[in-house]
């Protein structure tokens, strides 16, 4: 079966610091993996993806994610952590030939930047 | 400004009373999509459309119905709504052929 997981339901980091929050999935052919933040109250935004190419991939808000394809992981990266980057994290992968094209999302992880 | 607006927001109903939550995208994206935000199981597939007339069942379609009878709009419909269906609800969208979705704020709704 297709699926995400996020191992970490909670990160917690000091600002400054570099952050990592955590994503694996499981997937029949060549992902299509992606990044949402999600603030309190609003709905998803969009972060970054990966579809083919260099393995590190930019996005918004000075986030980052490694493709590591031997270990299935999609893990989101920022070299200095914001207070204003507390909010929750979604990965998902897109299933190309299933129900549309659907995205399936792990279960989130809530990320806390403390001063 | 490239959005998805749904409404109601905020919503409290009692169970078996008929309600829409109205989803509309100035996009003229082809692909729109229901999901369900639930504590612990992440965002769930109601029903998606791949263009209008067109609709599919997702993951948890069961209690929902929905329409797509214009490009813009993707109305979730839930004709009588039982407890287990308290929730928060995202309509998204997207071109069809990327799948960077674009989400709406959210509908938070809560049956009695």
């Amino acid at each position: 079966a297709q699926s995400v997981a996020q191992p970490e339901d909670q990160v917690n980091v000091a600002e400054g610091n570099p952050l990592t929050v955590k994503c694996t999935y499981s997937v029949s052919g060549n992902p299509y993996l992606f990044w949402y933040v999600q603030y309190p109250n609003r709905g998803l935004q969009f972060l970054l993806k990966y579809i083919t190419g260099d393995n590190l991939v930019k996005g918004s808000y000075g986030f980052e994610a490694e493709f590591n394809k031997s270990q299935t992981s999609f893990h989101l990266k920022k070299p200095s952590a914001l207070v204003s980057d507390s909010a929750l994290y979604f990965c998902a992968v897109r299933v190309l030939y299933n129900q549309g094209g659907k995205l399936i999302f792990g279960q989130g992880t809530e990320l806390s930047v403390k001063p | 400004e490239a959005q998805v607006t749904q409404n109601p927001r905020y919503l409290i109903t009692v169970t078996g009373k008929k309600l829409t939550v109205t989803c509309s995208q100035n996009m003229n994206h082809e692909y729109m999509s229901w999901y369900r935000q639930d504590p612990g199981l992440g965002l769930r597939q109601i029903y998606y459309s791949m263009n209008v007339e067109v609709t599919d069942k997702g993951d948890v379609p069961e209690g929902y119905k929905v329409s797509r009878k214009e490009k813009r709009n993707f109305p979730l419909i839930l004709e009588s709504p039982s407890p287990n269906q308290t929730s928060l609800y995202f309509c998204a969208s997207r071109p069809v052929q990327t799948g960077e979705l674009f989400f709406g704020e959210g509908s938070r709704l809560t049956v009695l």
